[in-house]
C-alpha cells in the first residue's frame, strides 16, 4: 500500500532555532500534499496544502514566513519551522494526495519539542 | 463554511457493549468522508471512507458507517467493543476530490475492561 513517511519521527530544537521536518511518498507521486498541527488531545488542524512547484497556500492565522514549506518534487514537501518558541511544540503531520487516484495517505507525524 | 462536526466529546463504555459515534457536515452536495482512529502514542490509521455507492461501509476491525444523506450524517458504529478500541476517533470529510481534508474535533473512547 502507499506510503508516507516523516524524518524526522522526533526533533528537540532550542528556542530560536530553525527546524525543518521532511515529507516523503515513498511508492506514489503526490502533486499536493498537506500539513497539518495537532496540540495534545486535540484535532489536527490544517496549516497549509502545498502543491509541487508553485507556492504553498496557507490556512487563515498560519504566518506563512514563520511555517516555510517547499514542495521541490513530486514525493518530497519539506516544512521549516523558523524561529521557533516552545508555543510551536506540537505534532507535525503531513499528508500526500495520489496523484492518480486522489487517495490521500497521512504520515506517522513529527513531535517538535522546543525548549 | 465548510465544517465538520463530532458531537461526543468523551465515551466512555464497558466491554461488549455497542457503539455510535455521531458525525455531522456542514453541507450537501458531493463529499467524500472519513473516519480514523488514533491509538495512544501512535499515529492517524484509516478506519473506513466512503466515496459513493452503498451507503453502509464496513471498515477495519469491524466497525460500519452509515452516510445518510438528509442529515448530512456519517456516524461510526460497532456492535461490541473491545479494550483494544481505546483510542481517538476522527471523523473527516473532502468536499471533492481535489479538495483537503478538514477534521472533526475527535471523540475520545475510553473502554473499561
Amino acid at each position: 500500500g502507499a506510503v508516507v513517511s516523516q524524518h524526522p519521527s522526533w526533533v528537540i530544537c532550542k528556542s530560536g532555532t530553525s527546524v525543518k521536518i521532511e515529507c516523503r511518498s515513498l511508492d506514489f507521486q503526490a502533486t499536493t500534499m498537506f500539513w497539518y498541527r495537532q496540540f495534545p488531545k486535540q484535532s489536527l488542524m490544517l496549516m497549509a496544502t502545498s502543491n509541487e512547484g508553485s507556492k504553498a497556500t496557507y490556512e487563515q492565522g498560519v504566518e506563512k514566513d514563520k511555517f516555510l514549506i517547499n514542495h521541490a518534487s513530486l514525493t518530497l514537501s519539506t516544512l521549516t519551522v523558523t524561529s521557533a518558541h516552545p508555543e510551536d511544540s506540537s505534532f507535525y503531520i503531513c499528508s500526500a494526495r495520489d496523484r492518480d487516484s486522489y487517495e490521500q495517505y497521512f504520515g506517522p507525524g513529527t513531535r517538535l519539542t522546543v525548549t | 463554511a465548510q465544517s465538520v462536526s463530532q458531537h461526543n466529546h468523551h465515551v466512555i463504555l464497558s466491554e461488549a457493549a455497542s457503539l455510535e459515534l455521531g458525525c455531522n457536515y456542514s453541507y450537501g452536495g458531493t463529499v467524500n468522508l472519513f473516519w480514523y482512529v488514533q491509538y495512544p502514542g501512535q499515529h492517524l490509521q484509516l478506519l473506513l471512507k466512503y466515496f459513493s455507492g452503498d451507503p453502509l461501509v464496513k471498515g477495519i476491525k469491524g466497525f460500519e458507517a452509515e452516510f445518510i444523506k438528509s442529515k448530512f450524517s456519517f456516524n461510526l458504529r460497532k456492535p461490541s467493543v473491545q479494550w483494544s478500541d481505546t483510542a481517538e476517533y476522527f471523523c473527516a470529510v473532502r468536499y471533492s476530490s481535489a479538495s483537503k481534508i478538514i477534521f472533526g474535533s475527535g471523540t475520545r473512547l475510553s473502554i473499561r475492561p
